[in-house]
This record gives structure tokens, C-alpha cells and sequence, in this order.
């Protein structure tokens, strides 16, 4: 167990539609970075925030959103949908404010876009 | 041309083999290089940790650094089918800000 949480673990929804994923990094981890992993593919790095403030951007398409709120959890939020947006998003943590340190991972979310 | 590369695989060896997993680079200025895996449907776990060049030993894996050629590697002794899994590298500099690059990873199949 990483100690790493993210909700929910599987999500099934419809295209044009709106979701938010949850993330809740470790005890004392001011770092969250968001990926996305399509079936086959690498680690898509999505956006970094650190302490409540973003601090990097990646691949993030402009339909998705972040943040990190004041108790240190992060939300990602998927707005209109489309099929390519399935996919497993994964969340992590790190003590540190850049990739210097080590990256603990959650058990990832499973979106599926009908 | 990406900047961390990384043959995807399939890698199929028999168990208790010595597993060889390579990553290049095209950046020169990276210095913090790591090893994950990641079991099916699993989120990756670091596995190894190196700073700048050299070899890093642990147990039954020892990861190396070859900034000349912009190369590391990962070894695997005496392999078991629970290494089975993929394993990504990854690597970061200050020019960066440490943010990871990731190579797309190496499926190993350990054939019992």
C-alpha cells in the first residue's frame, strides 16, 4: 500500500459527460501529480501541484481541470467527454517539490467513456 | 524523436535468467535517474534510484548509469516469474525543474 488513495477505482460514463477524480496523497507529501495511461501506452504526465499551487503542466487538454485544495487532496475534473478519455489516471505523491524524490502512486482510476 | 526511449516489448526470458532493460536519452543534462514497475493494473512502484553515473546495487537488480552514451540499464538476476510486469524509466534534471520525462516502458515476461 502505497498510502496513495484515489476514488473511485472504476467509472463508467457517456460521452459530453462530466467527471471528478479524487486523489488524497500520503501523510506529509505536499507534492500531486496527475498521468494518464491509455491501454498500451506510457505515462502520460497531466499537471503538478505543489502546496495548493500548480507548479507544472504536461499533456493536459483543455477540457480537464485540476486542483489541489488547502488539506493537500487534489481533484481532476474530465469535462465533455469523448472516447478517447478512457483510460487509467493515475494519481501520486512526493515529499519533494520536483521528480528529484520518489513518486508514490495510487491504485489508479478506471475510466470508461460509452 | 522523444526524449527518453525505450523499447516496449514484449521481453519473453526463461526464469532464472539475466534480464537486461535499457532506456537512451537526448538530454545530457539529466541527473536523477529511476526504475519503476508496474504490475497489471497497478500503479508503478519505484524500483531502483540513481544519481548521475555509476552502478546501484539492490539484491537481485543493479541499475546502471552511462552518461557518456546517454544510456542506463536495469539488471535483473536469477529471474522470477513475479518480476513479470513493465518497467519504466524515468528521469529528471534542473533544467526541468525535476518534473519526470518517462520512457514507455518494457513489458517483461518471465517464463517459468
Amino acid at each position: 500500500d502505497s498510502g496513495v488513495t484515489q476514488t473511485p477505482k472504476h467509472l463508467i460514463t457517456a460521452t459530453g459527460q462530466r467527471v471528478t477524480l479524487r486523489c488524497s496523497p500520503r501523510s506529509g507529501d505536499l507534492s500531486v501529480y496527475w498521468y494518464q495511461q491509455s491501454l498500451d501506452q506510457g505515462l502520460q504526465f497531466l499537471i503538478h501541484y505543489y502546496n495548493g499551487e500548480e507548479r507544472a503542466k504536461g499533456n493536459i487538454l483543455e477540457r480537464f481541470s485540476a486542483q489541489q485544495f488547502p488539506d493537500l487532496h487534489s481533484e481532476l475534473n474530465l469535462s465533455s467527454l469523448e472516447l478517447g478519455d478512457s483510460a487509467l489516471y493515475f494519481c501520486a505523491s512526493s515529499v519533494a517539490a520536483g521528480g528529484n524524490g520518489e513518486l508514490f502512486f495510487g491504485e489508479g482510476s478506471r475510466l470508461t467513456v460509452l | 524523436q522523444k526524449e527518453v526511449e525505450q523499447d516496449p516489448g514484449p521481453l519473453s526470458v526463461p526464469e532464472g535468467a539475466i534480464v537486461s532493460l535499457n532506456c537512451t536519452y537526448s538530454n545530457s543534462a539529466f541527473q536523477y535517474f529511476m526504475w519503476y514497475r508496474q504490475y497489471s493494473r497497478k500503479g508503478p512502484e519505484l524500483l531502483m534510484y540513481t544519481y548521475s553515473s555509476g552502478n546501484k546495487e539492490d539484491g537481485r537488480f543493479t541499475a546502471q548509469v552511462d552518461k557518456s552514451s546517454k544510456y542506463i540499464s536495469l539488471f535483473i538476476r536469477d529471474s522470477q516469474p513475479s518480476d513479470s510486469a513493465t518497467y519504466l524509466c524515468a528521469m529528471s534534471s534542473m533544467d526541468s525543474n525535476y518534473q519526470l520525462i518517462w520512457g514507455a516502458g518494457t513489458k517483461l515476461i518471465i517464463k517459468p
